[in-house]
């Protein structure tokens, strides 16, 4: 079964600018969390779609948003971007989102976003 | 409130026993996990713990859980040059049946030839 992908890999971009960050989850799975990695930070969870529904939100400001399509594929989105939203992006998807033995949270390899 | 805590770095021989180490504070906590991060790549779960346990082992590894005094840690048996990597502890809180993972500041485990 293929694991959780994410596109692009690597980008760079200017301060002002937007971005889109895309997330597939595994097959299957209807839970799809968002988090930022950074070296000051560390692992931060920005938010949580499951069945095109955001369901669980983290402490980003607005200009983090996100959304999840009918086939569970989500896509992250930060405007007016600012040097300090440098950093990896992961997402990890899970059946449900729910805690359970089964049903834990599988990570993709992680966005790398350069602003300039 | 949500606070998880490790050591940021950990040095160990090839094939000793390398032993991480975590806290968290919210007693609330249902599962709780270790997930390993090579350079350059994305988070590999490692394993996880429900929260009545106080011991699972699988294969070279070994997760150890107090809960009352809400101290986790995983032991990595004959570690080898492959385990070098940075090792995050979570905890998952279910909140009004949403799951928020806080996860910890990660180690970095250094192995020496």
């Amino acid at each position: 079964k293929a694991g959780v992908t994410q596109t692009p890999r690597y980008l760079i971009k200017t301060r002002g600018q937007q971005v889109t960050l895309s997330c597939s989850p595994i097959s299957g799975h209807r839970s799809v969390s968002w988090y930022q990695q950074t070296p000051g930070q560390g692992l931060q969870f920005l938010f949580e779609y499951f069945s095109e529904t955001q369901r669980n939100k983290g402490n980003f400001p607005g200009r983090f948003s996100g959304r999840q399509f009918s086939n569970s594929r989500s896509e992250m989105n930060v405007s007016t971007l600012e040097l300090g939203d440098s950093a990896l992006y992961l997402c990890a998807s899970s059946l449900q989102g729910a805690p359970s033995r089964t049903d834990t949270q599988y990570f993709g390899p992680g966005t790398r976003l350069t602003v300039l | 409130g949500e606070d998880v805590e490790q050591s940021l770095f950990l040095s160990v021989r090839e094939g000793d026993s390398s032993v991480i180490n975590c806290t968290y504070t919210d007693s609330s906590s249902t599962y709780l996990y270790w997930y390993k991060q090579e350079p350059g790549a994305g988070l590999q779960l490692l394993t996880y713990i429900f929260s009545n346990m106080d011991m699972k082992q699988d294969q070279r590894l070994t997760v150890l859980l107090n809960k009352k005094d809400k101290h986790l840690s995983l032991r990595i048996a004959d570690t080898q040059t492959g385990d070098s990597a940075i090792y995050f502890c979570a905890e998952s809180i279910s909140n009004f049946g949403n799951e928020k993972l806080t996860f910890g500041t990660g180690t970095r485990l250094t192995i020496i030839p």
